[in-house]
């Protein structure tokens, strides 16, 4: 089964880039889709974006401009860039995989929490 | 964007209980209508996939079902470890979206 685990910085100040890498263990990133997905504090979900092992793209139009998804096949990782923070931008991300019959987010890492402040 | 309207925003229910959880989308999404659960400080989980597909490991309790762009997710005698938020989430079309969550409480 496949396990994933988000690794970065927990705090961030504005203005600057958050980055987030997710390792993928359990089975090859050369397969699936693979996303990133936040949660802002006692607040709901929001999908950011997925990325294939090809290095297709797809991204949330609300994050489009600040956002850029990366993988690296040979590490078996894949990344999140977030230019631009804000507060509004503190929140758990999590990484996810990508059923990729039904299209449903099937496995998830723990998340983490990135908050952006001074 | 496709909206997922989910109602109720918190529901108090007992052990036992049968709990309905709903989700309307805002135009046609066929069957790309997945269901997770969320634990305080966990990640979600996948219980249903395709409108109606149990993940292996949940209970059968847990099932789901449409009529039109309205979707059930249904409890059927609700346990203990049920406590918990619950979302549904298409995936028909980009960008994929949730909705807001309900959260069941003990009563």
């Amino acid at each position: 089964q496949v396990q994933l685990q988000e690794s970065g910085p927990g705090l961030v100040k504005p203005s600057e880039t958050l980055s987030l890498t997710c390792s993928v263990s359990g089975g090859s990133i050369s397969s699936y889709y693979w996303s990133w997905i936040r949660q802002p504090p006692g607040k709901g979900l929001e999908w950011i974006g997925y990325i294939y092992y090809t290095g297709s793209t797809n991204y949330n139009p609300s994050l489009k401009s600040r956002v850029t998804i990366s993988i690296d096949t040979s590490k078996n990782q894949f990344s999140l860039k977030l230019s631009s923070v804000t507060a509004a931008d503190t929140a758990v991300y999590y990484c996810a995989s990508v059923d990729t019959a039904m299209v449903a987010f099937d496995f998830w890492g723990q998340g983490t929490l990135v908050t952006v402040s001074s | 964007d496709i909206q997922m309207t989910q109602s109720p925003s918190s529901l108090s229910a007992s052990v036992g209980d049968r709990v309905t959880i709903t989700c309307r989308a805002s135009q046609t999404i066929n069957n790309f209508l997945h269901w997770y659960q969320q634990k305080p400080g966990k990640a979600p989980k996948l219980l249903i996939s395709g409108t109606s597909s149990l993940q292996s490991g949940v209970p059968s309790r847990f099932s789901g079902s449409a009529s039109g762009t309205d979707f059930t997710l249904t409890i059927s005698s609700l346990q203990p470890e049920d406590f918990a938020a619950y979302y549904c989430q298409q995936s028909f079309g980009t960008p994929w979206t949730f909705g807001q969550g309900t959260k069941v409480e003990i009563k």
